[in-house]
């Protein structure tokens, strides 16, 4: 199984504050998808990057891919209290469409 | 549409009692798959299927049979519970050859 690793694990700042969360591997994903999960639910993907360098912007989330896929990054902007939630990164193992992997996820806590 | 479905929401056993986790889905999706997930481990995947008469193993398959007689259905069953299998256990479904998984709200299973 390739490993995801993301970091940080926890986040807690203040409502206005930007923060970026990172997820690596050894391995090379040919895609990578961002999941944000509220308590007692289940994950919702919000975003699914494909190629190397690759940025996509979603409101205040900006996401990027990087150059050699095994890396990616979330950065939020100006964070609001609704940001609260786990965010996760997965990916497909290598040569598998089936088996996506998933990291242990950064609780992020926005207070107002 | 209801999306995927999951049954029930919470649930407890007594160590080797038996029950089935029920997942159904209306969106015609011909893969489904659970995942359990446990503090600090994230989401792990259990079993999948990419149709009906077809399963495969994920990374922790151990204590666990499915099977897929319909389109529609995929439910897990715990021959003999025990307490590593307390944990909240997602259904999630999707187009083959689309990878954004549409996942349940999950069932919180306690195996005392």
């Amino acid at each position: 199984t390739q490993l995801l690793e993301q970091s940080p694990q926890f986040l807690s700042i203040q409502e206005g504050e930007n923060l970026t969360v990172y997820c690596n591997s050894s391995s090379v994903f040919s895609s990578l998808q961002w999941y944000r999960q509220e308590p007692g639910e289940g994950p919702v993907l919000l975003v699914t990057v494909v190629t190397g360098g690759e940025v996509k912007k979603l409101k205040r989330l900006t996401f990027q891919f990087g150059d050699a896929r095994k890396d990616s990054s979330l950065h939020i902007t100006a964070a609001q209290p609704g940001d609260t939630g786990l965010y996760l990164c997965a990916g497909l193992e290598g040569g598998s469409n089936y088996k996506l992997t998933f990291g242990k996820g950064t609780l992020l806590t926005v207070n107002p | 549409n209801a999306g995927v479905t999951q049954t029930p929401k919470f649930q407890v056993l007594k160590t080797g009692q038996s029950m089935t986790l029920q997942c159904a889905q209306d969106m015609n999706h011909e893969y489904m798959s659970w995942y359990r997930q446990d503090p600090g481990m994230g989401l792990r995947l259990i079993h999948y299927s990419v149709g009906a008469g077809i399963t495969d193993q994920g990374e922790v398959p151990n204590g666990y049979n499915v099977s897929r007689s319909t389109t529609e259905d995929f439910p897990l069953r715990l021959l003999s519970a025990a307490p590593s299998q307390t944990s909240v256990y997602f259904c999630a479904s999707r187009r083959l050859e689309i990878e954004k998984l549409f996942f349940g709200s999950g069932t919180q299973l306690s195996v005392l």
